[in-house]
């Protein structure tokens, strides 16, 4: 069954500095592959997705993340944080050319301090 | 009112209690979605409809009821529930089931005393 991993439950980090949240999937076909942010007492919000072509891309808020199929792998960057980047992060994953479910994982608690 | 609105946001309920959430998309979607979250674990999906006919039903325990009366709205009843149904309840929309994006409401935070 397909599942996604992230890798690390919370990641604190100064303000301004670089940060990588880690995400692996398992699977042999191909997928489409999201982030999710989700802000203290709100829902989820798309920050990016990858369907087909360019392996990096790029999401709102400064954030992107790169495709690596041979190590399916989708980490999420950022180069400079800010203390408004204080939040949960969902790596999400679907299987390609079907109708399956977004497949989610435990989620990355980013914490940004001055 | 723009994106995905639930209602209630909060709510605390006895186990005995009969609610229902309220789940409203304002973005010509067609398919809709009811996801568990609690802490700790992955987001559950429970239910998915798509053109309003219920394609997914996770397991979920007949406590739990959807509903879907339109594209645009989505309801989940609830009844006799147990303390660990406590959790966000997210309601999510997508133009339809596959490879769109799914668009999240704010949850309603259930807390079952």
């Amino acid at each position: 069954a397909q599942s996604v991993t992230q890798l690390d439950s919370q990641v604190p980090v100064f303000e301004e500095a670089p940060v990588e949240l880690r995400c692996n999937y398992s699977s042999s076909v191909s997928v489409y592959l999201f982030w999710y942010v989700q802000y203290p007492n709100q829902g989820l919000q798309l920050l990016l997705k990858y369907l087909s072509g360019s392996t990096l891309v790029k999401g709102i808020n400064g954030f992107e993340a790169e495709f690596n199929k041979s190590q399916t792998s989708f980490h999420l960057r950022k180069p400079s944080v800010h203390i408004s980047d204080t939040a949960e992060y969902f790596c999400a994953v679907r299987e390609g050319g079907s109708q399956g479910n977004l497949i989610f994982g435990k989620g990355t608690k980013l914490s940004v301090k001055p | 009112e723009t994106g995905v609105t639930q209602t209630p946001r909060h709510l605390v309920m006895g186990m005995t209690n009969k609610k229902s959430l309220k789940c409203e998309q304002h973005l010509g979607h067609n398919a809709m979605y009811w996801y568990k979250q609690s802490a700790k674990k992955p987001l559950e999906l429970m239910f998915v409809y798509n053109f309003k006919e219920q394609t997914e039903n996770n397991s979920v325990p007949s406590r739990f009821s959807p509903e879907c009366p339109n594209s645009s709205h989505l309801f989940l009843h609830l009844h006799t529930l147990q303390p660990e149904d406590s959790a966000l309840y997210l309601c999510a929309s997508s133009q339809e089931r596959g490879r769109y994006e799914q668009y999240f409401g704010p949850g309603t935070r259930l807390t079952v005393t």
